[in-house]
């Protein structure tokens, strides 16, 4: 089915480690999104990016780079690992940065210990 | 403040019931969305509007700018209507501004 791919699904990483969050969308849209998604919180915009070979910050950037490999996929790496960083990890697409729907990946549970 | 505010947190209802959902916002808009979490986690887009009202199956958003206030109503709730409903808007940027979820159990 068309959509959004993340890998992996699940991640228990140590204080320090480095990994890297993958996301694929099948669905030809121009804008990518990371987000995070804390429990009693509202989603927060890690990183964006409105079109192949941009990418810009959202609300909480710090400890994450991003990489818009091509139109498809936009990864989200973790350089060191802190169990702040312990959360759901959400990936969505859409059509453009206007007032366009959105579809999100599945998700990745991250626990950082 | 949190510029988006959601009520009721937690609603619990009996199956068959009508379900209302609010969502008020204090920041000037070009589209408010409505979206679904399911328990398993998975996300799913329900509408986007900008004036007026969406109507889905049971599903209905209306929105009122000049209220800056938006609710999202279950008709004939059924308890695969349970999940956690999200309200989120955009601003001027390209951002969205995203409520914490009002949490719906529907109960057979």
């Amino acid at each position: 089915n068309a959509g959004v791919t993340q890998t992996p699904k699940f991640q228990v990483l140590k204080t320090g480690q480095s990994m890297t969050l993958q996301c694929a969308q099948d669905m030809n849209h121009n804008s990518m999104y990371w987000y995070r998604q804390d429990p009693g919180m509202g989603l927060r915009l890690i990183y964006y990016s409105a079109s192949e070979g941009t990418t810009d910050k959202g609300e909480v950037p710090n400890g994450y780079n991003v990489s818009r490999l091509n139109k498809r996929e936009f990864s989200l790496r973790l350089e060191s690992a802190a169990p702040s960083q312990t959360s759901v990890y959400f990936c969505a697409s859409s059509e453009g940065v206007g007032n366009y729907g959105y579809t999100f990946g599945s998700g990745t549970r991250l626990t950082v210990v | 403040k949190n510029e988006v505010e959601q009520s009721p947190q937690n609603l619990t209802a009996q199956e068959g019931e009508f379900i209302t959902i609010n969502c008020s916002y204090s920041v000037g808009i070009s589209a408010l969305h409505w979206l679904q979490q399911h328990p398993g986690g998975g996300i799913v887009s329900l509408f986007m509007l900008s004036s007026g009202k969406k109507k889905h199956g049971r599903l209905i958003a209306t929105i009122n700018i000049q209220e800056k206030h938006s609710s999202l109503h279950i008709t004939a709730s059924h308890p695969r209507d349970s999940a956690v409903y999200i309200c989120a808007v955009r601003g001027s940027n390209y951002q969205l501004i995203w409520g914490a979820g009002t949490k719906l159990i529907i109960k057979p």
